[in-house]
């Protein structure tokens, strides 16, 4: 039982264009939403995280919408660029530094 | 060097062969995780454990076992490694309440031939 759902597994936008990926939970105990981005070859490492108290949060070019009501949550890349080709993963846990439940992933590939 | 380093980084073994993947780090952090990464499948927590004394099961814990030796070390083996178990293994650490997430290692990528 995947209790992150994550969509979709791939995607491909062109430079300068929004990339938007998007994560539904299960468990409403679940207080912290981060994103992690990987490059190949390395760990995942946090790029921006969330709590449900508020609805969005702006970290650059990346921004997280959440949804509390509908348990669904999502991380936009504006004005994506070539470098931020890589997978992201959506996670959710029970406060910050607690065991982290990952969605599945999504590729980004962007195009100059 | 690294905050979390794991060894080995690339390991190829038989089916039926016991294996051990460390994981050691100098963050300082009491807890730590062990994952796999499949395609599709995301990170899939295997074993995790909140202090040297404290061990817990993952969602995926049958067929691997774990040992935290001391804070900075914890090492995951598969008993009798097998096919389905290729896959990239990841150790991360953190703490509790620390909004900076998770700091992973650079992964182990284990093939079972």
């Amino acid at each position: 039982q995947q209790q992150v759902k994550q969509s979709p597994q791939s995607l491909i936008v062109q430079k300068g264009g929004i990339s938007i990926i998007n994560c539904a939970y299960e468990n409403t105990a679940f207080d912290y939403f981060p994103w992690y981005q990987q490059f190949p070859g390395k760990g995942p490492a946090l790029l921006i995280a969330i709590r449900p108290d508020v609805s969005e949060k702006k970290e650059g070019r990346f921004t997280i919408s959440f949804n509390k009501s509908a348990k669904q949550f999502s991380l936009h890349i504006m004005d994506s660029q070539p470098g931020d080709s890589a997978t992201y993963f959506c996670a959710a846990s029970m406060t910050a530094g607690n065991k982290l439940t990952f969605g599945g992933g999504t590729r980004v590939l962007v195009k100059p | 060097d690294a905050d979390v380093t794991q060894t080995p980084r690339n390991r190829i073994t038989k089916t039926g062969k016991r294996i051990m993947l460390e994981c050691s780090q100098t963050k300082g952090h009491d807890r730590m995780y062990w994952y796999r990464q499949d395609p599709g499948l995301g990170l899939r927590l295997i074993y995790y454990s909140f202090d040297v004394k404290d061990i817990n099961k993952g969602e995926i814990s049958d067929g691997y076992s774990v040992s935290r030796q001391a804070q900075a070390k914890f090492s995951l083996s598969l008993e009798s490694a097998i096919p389905n178990q290729t896959a990239l293994y990841f150790c991360a650490t953190s703490e509790l309440d620390r909004s900076y997430g998770y700091t992973f290692g650079s992964g182990t990528r284990l093939t079972v031939v």
